[in-house]
Parts: C-alpha cells; structure tokens; sequence
C-alpha cells in the first residue's frame, strides 16, 4: 500500500511570493496533520484536520492556512513568504486523528526561500 | 523549559553495543509516546510507540516509560552502523485533543563499526 505521498518534493521561491503544498494520507486515514521543521530542529505542528474540519493549529501566523478535501487529502498554503519560512514541510496521517494513533509521516516538501 | 527535550549529542557506541536514548516531558497530561527515526535529509519513520508505564519490546528495539518521573526512553540492542540517525522523541495529550505531535529536538547516534 502506497504511504503518504507530498509533493512537489522541491520548491523554490522568493520573498512575498505563495506556496501551496500537497498531501495524499495512506489509504483508509481520515485526519492529515501538517509540521514543519528547520534544520537541527524537531518538527513543528502547524494543523490537523479530520474530516475536513480543522481540530488544531499551531503557533504560526495567518499567512499559514490549510484545508482538506472530500478525498482526505490535503492542501497547506503558505502566502507572503519569508526567508525564515524555508524549511522542510511534513504531512502526516493517522486514522481518526486520535493522540494515542501513530501517525505517519510523507516524505516531506524542501522550501527554499531566495 | 521545553516540553519535550533530548540530549542532542552526538551519542556515539560501537557496532554490537546498546544506545541508550533518553526524553524527558514536562506535560503531567501526555498520555502518548512515540520515537521516530530519521536519516539525514529524509523525512521521521515511526519505530516504536508506548502509552502504558514499563517496557515494549520489538526486536533491538525497547522502549520504556515512566510516567511518575516523567520520561521515556529508547534502548537499541546490537546496534549496527545503519542505526546511525537522529531519533526523535514525540509526546501527545489528551488535554490538547488534536493529536498533534510534540517533538524533542531529537538525538543523533553514531554507530562506529
């Protein structure tokens, strides 16, 4: 069975410009959680959606907002970018989006902000 | 004080020996313990999960939870130079309902052969 799957796996882009990433959970998983992690750094909780509705948010401004689909995957779009926002962007699924379910991780999108 | 932290070393023991990697939590809420592996430049791979106080054993890998002094800990038997990675700890609770992963800033370990 195929994992996460994100994409694109690379992207580059310059200050003030957006970005919208993509995410596919395994099959059979209802809730899409989006980190995000810089470099030496563990990951960071940015949303958790379930069933299309968002459960959780983290601490990251406005310009971070997300959404997911009928299908259960999943969009974060990042606007007006910042050079701080370059990091590797991590989607993760896990079946009903409960704390004691392992969730599983994608490969990840590298941002690079110029 | 952080939530989750992890001595982020580097942990060095030679092939064959026993990695001892340890997380301490400061949330008395955290219900869920995980560990993930990663290699550099690669994306977290779950290894092992616990939610329950003492040992889960699942091959070289044993992790152990305390909740009363507030840490878990991952033990790698025989360990071989492809353990070599950053293991992260990560803690859920239920009083935040989201499931959202905590993560220390992860511990990297150098198997020499």
């Amino acid at each position: 069975d195929a994992g996460v799957t994100q994409s694109p796996t690379h992207l580059i882009k310059t200050r003030g410009q957006h970005v919208t990433l993509r995410c596919s959970p395994i099959s059979g998983h209802k809730s899409v959680s989006w980190y995000q992690q810089v470099l030496g750094q563990g990951p960071q909780f940015i949303f958790q959606y379930y069933e299309k509705e968002e459960r959780g948010r983290g601490n990251f401004p406005d310009r971070f907002s997300a959404r997911q689909f009928p299908n259960y995957s999943s969009e974060l779009n990042v606007n007006a970018l910042l050079l701080g926002d370059s990091a590797l962007y991590l989607c993760a699924s896990n079946l009903g989006g409960y704390s004691n379910q392992p969730q599983h991780f994608g490969d990840g999108t590298r941002l690079s902000i110029l | 004080q952080k939530e989750v932290e992890q001595n982020s070393g580097p942990l060095s023991v030679p092939e064959g020996a026993i990695a001892s990697l340890n997380c301490t939590y400061s949330d008395r809420g955290s219900q869920s313990f995980f560990w993930y592996r990663q290699y550099s430049g690669k994306s977290p791979e779950l290894i092992m999960f616990i939610y329950s106080n003492g040992d889960k054993e699942d091959g070289r890998f044993t992790a152990q939870l305390n909740k009363a002094s507030q840490y878990v800990s991952l033990l790698i038997r025989d360990s071989q130079p492809s353990d070599s990675a950053t293991y992260l700890c990560a803690v859920t609770s239920y009083t935040s309902n989201t499931g959202k992963l905590i993560f220390g800033q992860g511990t990297t370990l150098q198997v020499k052969p």
